[in-house]
């Protein structure tokens, strides 16, 4: 199985901070990497799929990259509404694992 | 809109078993693989199993292999989760998810608001 390892596991930044988020895959995955972002209580929504390409009407901020083993999201500029949980996924083989989450609070 | 919505949850002793559906609305079920993820109360979260298109490939975590049973009715765009053997570390919120086919590769975009399975005695 193809274990997903994020960090840091919990930050707290300013709003208008540059944040990043890392993922690291136990092996190769090519692209097949997905970000979520959960808010507590509610289901993850999908922000970015095949490790840069950003979903529909995910705001522009938000950015991935990264390819083989170890990816990145990014917030360029952060802002209050982005609180939450964020999660990595690989999709490159079954079982389609998760990593551990990254909470990210506003300071 | 584009929707799913599950039902089936509730409370169960171990050892028990409950049936999740999960319906779809918006979009015809047929066309896209589905998922089942689920959360266990204060942690992260953990994919379930897949089922394709037309129920051809189904692959199940190894957590509830030979215990959970996927499935799906095109027909009445739906999709199933049977869970047997029902044990306390099965508590957790399920989520149904559509699979997002692009660039050859697969995401879950859209997903359920979840239903929530207790498992105790």
């Amino acid at each position: 199985d193809i274990q997903m390892t994020q960090s840091p596991s919990s930050l707290s930044a300013s709003v208008g901070d540059r944040v990043t988020v890392t993922c690291r895959a136990s092996q190769s995955i090519s692209f097949y990497l997905n970000w979520y972002q959960q808010k507590s209580g509610k289901a993850p929504k999908l922000l970015i799929y095949a490790a840069s390409t950003l979903y529909t009407g995910v705001p522009s901020r938000f950015s991935g990259s990264g390819s083989g083993t170890d990816f990145t999201l990014t917030i360029g500029s952060l802002q209050p509404e982005d609180f939450g949980t964020y999660y990595c996924q690989q999709t490159y083989s079954a079982p389609l694992t998760f990593g551990g989450g990254t909470k990210v609070e506003i300071k | 809109e584009e929707q799913l919505v599950e039902s089936g949850g509730g409370f169960v002793q171990p050892g028990g078993s409950l049936r999740l559906s999960c319906a779809a609305s918006g979009f015809t079920l047929r066309s896209y693989s589905m998922n089942w993820v689920r959360q266990a109360p204060g942690k992260g979260l953990e994919w379930v199993s897949y089922i394709s298109g037309s129920s051809a490939t189904i692959y199940y975590a190894d957590s509830v292999k030979g215990r959970f049973t996927i499935s799906r009715d095109n027909v009445r765009n739906s999709l199933y989760l049977q869970m047997n053997s029902l044990r306390a570390v099965d508590t957790a919120v399920y989520y149904c998810a559509r699979g997002y086919y692009q660039s050859g590769m697969d995401s879950f975009d859209i997903w359920g608001q979840g239903t929530l399975v207790t498992v105790s005695s």
